[in-house]
């Protein structure tokens, strides 16, 4: 069964210092998300992507925050300048469709930030 | 706030019981989609159920919908040990963005 994938899987940075967490979503879903979760707390919208540009972010998707879909496959987050407070599950998934389609989940990169 | 709110927070079981966890919203919605997550992993779409529907089942899975009260139940019968994981509800706006906002979950244990 197609899975999206995302690496790696946990992420140790620096304060201030930038990350890319990569995704390769299912190959023929044309609907990309970036989720967040901080430890204990709700799943968290960041951003969707679709036709090569975001479609919708909400407010925690500030300038610091960027997406790109570099070729055919993979699917970025960007962290310009990290945070202690960016410390958090990220989540990417994809889908066929916008509404009404159910989004697949991968299975998250844990990043910490020191 | 569009999202939905799962209730119990956590719920302990012995394996062969059915196990109800609901989810109250505030506004009226497309869908309303329920997915399970363990611990440390990514979420996994279990049901998708549209605000013209009143119920849907998938194997030990059962999903009720009642939109006047706003509200969704997901029932898992003859529970097991691998059902251990959060339950989340997750609600889309009617007339607003298509992107599902989660409640916190309810964190499920069943002993074997």
């Amino acid at each position: 069964e197609p899975e999206v994938t995302q690496t790696p899987s946990h992420q140790v940075t620096q304060m201030g210092q930038e990350v890319i967490l990569r995704c390769v979503p299912i190959s023929n879903h044309l609907y990309f998300y970036w989720y967040r979760q901080i430890l204990g707390q709700k799943v968290e919208f960041l951003v969707s992507f679709y036709n090569n540009e975001i479609s919708e972010k909400s407010e925690i998707f500030d300038d610091q925050f960027s997406v790109e879909r570099p070729d055919g496959s993979n699917f970025t987050l960007k962290i310009r300048s990290t945070k202690l407070e960016d410390s958090a599950m990220y989540f990417c998934a994809s889908s066929y469709r916008a509404e009404g389609y159910e989004q697949y989940f991968g299975p998250g990169t844990r990043l910490t930030v020191t | 706030s569009q999202q939905g709110e799962e209730d119990p927070q956590a719920l302990s079981i012995q394996e062969g019981e059915n196990a109800t966890m609901n989810c109250s919203y505030k506004t009226s919605i497309n869908n309303l989609q329920w997915y399970r997550q363990n611990s440390g992993r990514g979420l996994v779409h279990l049901i998708l159920i549209r605000s013209n529907e009143r119920e849907k089942h998938s194997g030990r899975l059962r999903v009720t919908l009642d939109t006047s009260k706003k509200s969704s139940s997901l029932l898992i019968t003859a529970s097991r040990a691998a059902d251990t994981a959060s339950y989340f509800c997750a609600t889309d706006a009617l007339r607003g963005s298509y992107i599902p906002t989660f409640g916190r979950g309810t964190s499920l244990i069943v002993h074997p």
